[in-house]
This record gives C-alpha cells, structure tokens and sequence, in this order.
C-alpha cells in the first residue's frame, strides 16, 4: 500500500540552530511532494513542493527541502530556526498516477517546537 | 487573490443534529476537496470535484454525509445525523485544473458533536 512516514512525532530545537523535519513515502514510480504547515486554530499552509529537476527545493518561509530518490525521502529543513516557526508539519504525496484524481498522502505530521 | 473562504469557523451540535459546512474557494478554482482532520491526524480526503463533477468519494460516509457543488462554484458539506465521532476539523481545499499545482486551504470549520 502507498504511504507517507513522518517518523518523528514532535521535535525540538533552539532558536537560530537548523532544523530538519523528516518524511520518506512509499509510492510507486517518481511521485510529487508536497509540505504544508499548521499553525494552530488555522488551515493548511502550501511550503514548497518538487516535481522535477534539481533535488534542493526552496519554498516560503526560508524553508528548503531535499528530494532524495534511493532513499525515498523528501526531509523538510531550515538553517536558522526561529520561535515563529512552531507549527505542525505534514508531508503529502501524489503519485504520478493519480490521473485526473489528484489526490494526495498525507503523512501523520511533526509538531516543531523551537525554543527561545 | 483571496483565499478559500469558509464558515462557520467553529459548530458545537448535539449527537443525532444535523449541521452543514459552507466553502468558496480561490476563484478560478475548478478542483475542490473536503478534508477531516482529526486532532493528531493528517487530513483525509472525504470527497473532490472537478467543477460541479465528483471525481472521489471513496472514503465519504454516505450514510450520513453529502456534499454538493451545484454551480461549479461553493460547495456545501452536510452532516445528518451527526455522531461524537464526527467531531473534527473540516477543511476545504482548491486547486487549479493543472496537475502540477498545489491545494489551497481554507481556515477550517471546527465540530463538536456532544
């Protein structure tokens, strides 16, 4: 069955020091990915996505992410965390072929605290 | 642009009540999804339409729920009758008709069935 691992429930960093937020899926073919963010009492958020092309997908925020094919991943970063940036984090897929139904897995989130 | 607009933003109802949901999306939008969002969850896809068409409600619980997209516009997502574990966030999402775009997503209507 397709699916999307973010393996880390919660994690914690300090202000100003990097952050990686971690998501491997399992889908078949070159599939599309997406991270969205949450902040709390409001909606989804689009941060970035990959299609094709250089592994190193910059997105809003400051955020980058890196696609990595063997492994199947696709880990959300940021060099210089801030305070404003806790949130909870949701990796999605779509597989390549969804055709017309552009539906997405969603992983199961990371809550990212960065303390001051 | 303006964004997916819903409403109300939070519902509390009594088991066995209906309720109904209300979204816009971004215009120009022809795909639109409801999501629940379980607290602790990531969403789940209840139903999409591709402008007034339904492309998957696999995992819409017919019984009780229906939505509709009449002019290709706003949708409405209805509950009858509610359950306690109903109680969730919906969310309503659009996208363009490209395949390559990202959902867009409301602000949520949050439910409580007491």
């Amino acid at each position: 069955a397709q699916s999307v691992a973010q393996p880390e429930d919660q994690v914690n960093v300090a202000e100003g020091n990097p952050l990686t937020v971690k998501c491997t899926y399992s889908v078949s073919g070159n599939p599309y990915l997406f991270w969205y963010v949450q902040y709390p009492n409001r909606g989804l958020q689009f941060l970035l996505k990959y299609i094709t092309g250089d592994n190193l997908v910059k997105g809003s925020y400051g955020f980058e992410a890196e696609f990595n094919k063997s492994q199947t991943s696709f880990h959300l970063k940021k060099p210089s965390a801030l305070v404003s940036d806790s949130a909870l984090y949701f990796c999605a897929v779509r597989p390549l072929d969804a055709g017309n139904n552009r539906k997405l897995i969603w992983g199961l989130g990371t809550s990212l605290a960065v303390n001051p | 642009e303006a964004g997916v607009a819903q409403s109300p933003r939070y519902k509390i109802i009594e088991k066995r009540q209906s309720v109904a949901f209300w979204c816009n999306p971004i215009s120009g939008h022809a795909t639109l999804y409801w999501y629940q969002q379980i607290l602790g969850q990531g969403p789940k896809l209840l139903i999409q339409f591709q402008n007034n068409g339904v492309v998957d409600d696999s995992q819409l619980p017919k019984d009780r729920f229906s939505a509709e997209r009449l002019k290709g516009v706003d949708s409405t997502l209805k509950i009858q009758p509610a359950k306690l574990e109903d109680s969730a966030v919906y969310l309503c999402a659009s996208s363009s008709t490209q395949p390559l775009h990202e959902q867009y997503f409301g602000p949520g209507t949050r439910l409580t069935v007491t």
